[in-house]
């Protein structure tokens, strides 16, 4: 079974703070997402990365920041925290045939973020 | 801007009953459908999947695609007060997912 692990369930960060959200995944899958989940407003994707030192900006990247050094590890940086910031962060991987078919989606736990 | 649509609900049925979930999408190119079930505080969990038209049956789950009517549906037969939850309808757009919003079902007992 693919394993997503996020490194916090719940963290409590003050405003102008700079947040380390990490997640690692042990299947060797190259993709790799950032969503945030509010209610009302569904996941919506950050960031995402295809590769090592790989990024692409997904819908709403501003007030982040990603890196990924090594395939199993993809962080999430909040460079100065903001209470807007305050949402349930959610990583995935995904499983890539290299066609449209067969693309399926897994998710860490989550981290609830609160931004005071 | 590809959209991926479905009523928030609630949506409240009888334990024993069916309950259909409804999504609808934008964008005639996509290929791949997904049906993910969130319990309240947890992670989605990827319950069905669909990539041609006509049904898929797995269990109590029958996921229903309509590529021409850009209709996606989920039935739960027999539904229990555990299926109680927010399932999200997701397409697969070339390289990422697009979520709908979710419809929350509760089932009562």
């Amino acid at each position: 079974d693919v394993k997503v692990t996020q490194s916090s369930r719940y963290l409590v960060k003050r405003t102008g703070e700079k947040v380390f959200l990490e997640c690692v995944q042990d299947m060797d899958h190259e993709n790799m997402f950032w969503y945030r989940q509010d209610p009302g407003l569904g996941l919506r994707l950050i960031y995402f990365s295809y590769d090592v030192k790989m990024k692409e900006k997904g819908d709403i990247p501003e007030g982040y920041s990603v890196s990924r050094e090594k395939k199993e590890r993809f962080s999430l940086i909040l460079e100065s925290a903001s209470t807007n910031q305050t949402s349930m962060y959610l990583c995935a991987t995904i499983t890539y045939t290299g066609a449209q078919f067969y693309n399926e989606q897994f998710f860490g736990p989550g981290t609830r973020l609160t931004v005071l | 801007q590809k959209e991926v649509e479905q009523n928030s609900g609630p949506l409240s049925v009888p334990e024993g009953a069916i309950a259909s979930l409804n999504c609808t999408y934008s964008d005639r190119v996509s290929q791949s459908f997904f049906w993910y079930r969130q319990y309240s505080g947890k992670s989605p969990e990827l319950i069905m999947s669909i990539y041609s038209n006509g049904d898929k049956e797995d269990g109590r789950f029958t996921a229903q695609l309509n590529k021409a009517s850009q209709y996606v549906s989920l039935l739960i037969r027999d539904s229990q007060p555990s299926d109680s939850a927010t399932y999200l309808c997701a397409v697969f757009y070339g390289q990422n997912f697009v979520f709908g919003p979710g419809t929350r079902l509760s089932v009562l007992p």
